[in-house]
């Protein structure tokens, strides 16, 4: 079955810094999609991306699809303590947006 | 004024008993959901509701039974609950193709 790999799989950094974390797959999609899972929560959603090299922005985050559409990337500038939990990365599957896949994560730890 | 809420928030049982999680939104989705989340933090969908009728029902044992009593409600019984069971569940929402909206989860331990 489809899957989605994120790297990397963890990240301890110090506030201030850039963050930047991928999520790859063998095949193509149309949707990328980047969750937000705080500690003791469920994910949130931050970024959706619909178009290949589509960038997005929220804040001080940014999100781009991957010109193959078999990729996404996410950026965090100058983060903060509180940007520590697990990233993930989702993509609707079998062309049903109810159907999500998500990848495997990337935990965030930042230090102050 | 929670959007998606789940009741409990943990749950201890032993193997063997039968147990339920609740959902419940506010939020006027006509779509609902069921995800695992397990150890390593994968997270999977297990099923998911439209309009009270089931959309989506993944791999998952016949132990597992979702109920939809309404559009606001879905519920989530185990059976015979083994160790393997052992994972946090995530209730989620959504109006049908749009974001889906996760519940704060449901820790399940079978001891």
């Amino acid at each position: 079955g489809q899957q989605l790999n994120q790297s990397p799989q963890s990240m301890f950094i110090q506030e201030g810094e850039d963050v930047s974390m991928n999520c790859t797959s063998s095949s193509i999609f149309n949707t990328w999609l980047w969750y937000k899972q705080d500690p003791g929560e469920g994910p949130v959603l931050l970024i959706a991306l619909y178009k290949a090299g589509e960038l997005t922005s929220n804040g001080r985050l940014t999100a781009q699809f991957g010109i193959t559409r078999k990729d996404s990337f996410l950026n965090i500038s100058a983060s903060i303590p509180s940007d520590v939990g697990i990233y993930f990365c989702a993509t609707p599957r079998d062309g049903t947006a109810s159907k999500l896949t998500f990848g495997t994560g990337t935990r965030l730890q930042v230090t102050l | 004024d929670t959007a998606v809420s789940q009741t409990p928030k943990y749950l201890v049982t032993q193997m063997g008993n039968d147990k339920s999680i609740k959902c419940e939104q506010n939020l006027g989705h006509d779509t609902m959901y069921w995800y695992k989340q397990d150890s390593k933090k994968f997270l999977k969908i297990m099923f998911s509701y439209n309009n009270k009728e089931l959309i989506i029902n993944e791999t998952v044992p016949n132990r597992f039974s979702p109920k939809s009593p309404d559009k606001a409600h879905l519920n989530l019984h185990i059976n015979s609950l083994e160790l393997g069971d052992s994972a946090v569940y995530f209730c989620a929402s959504s109006h049908l193709g749009g974001e889906q909206f996760f519940g704060p989860g449901t820790r399940l331990t079978v001891l």
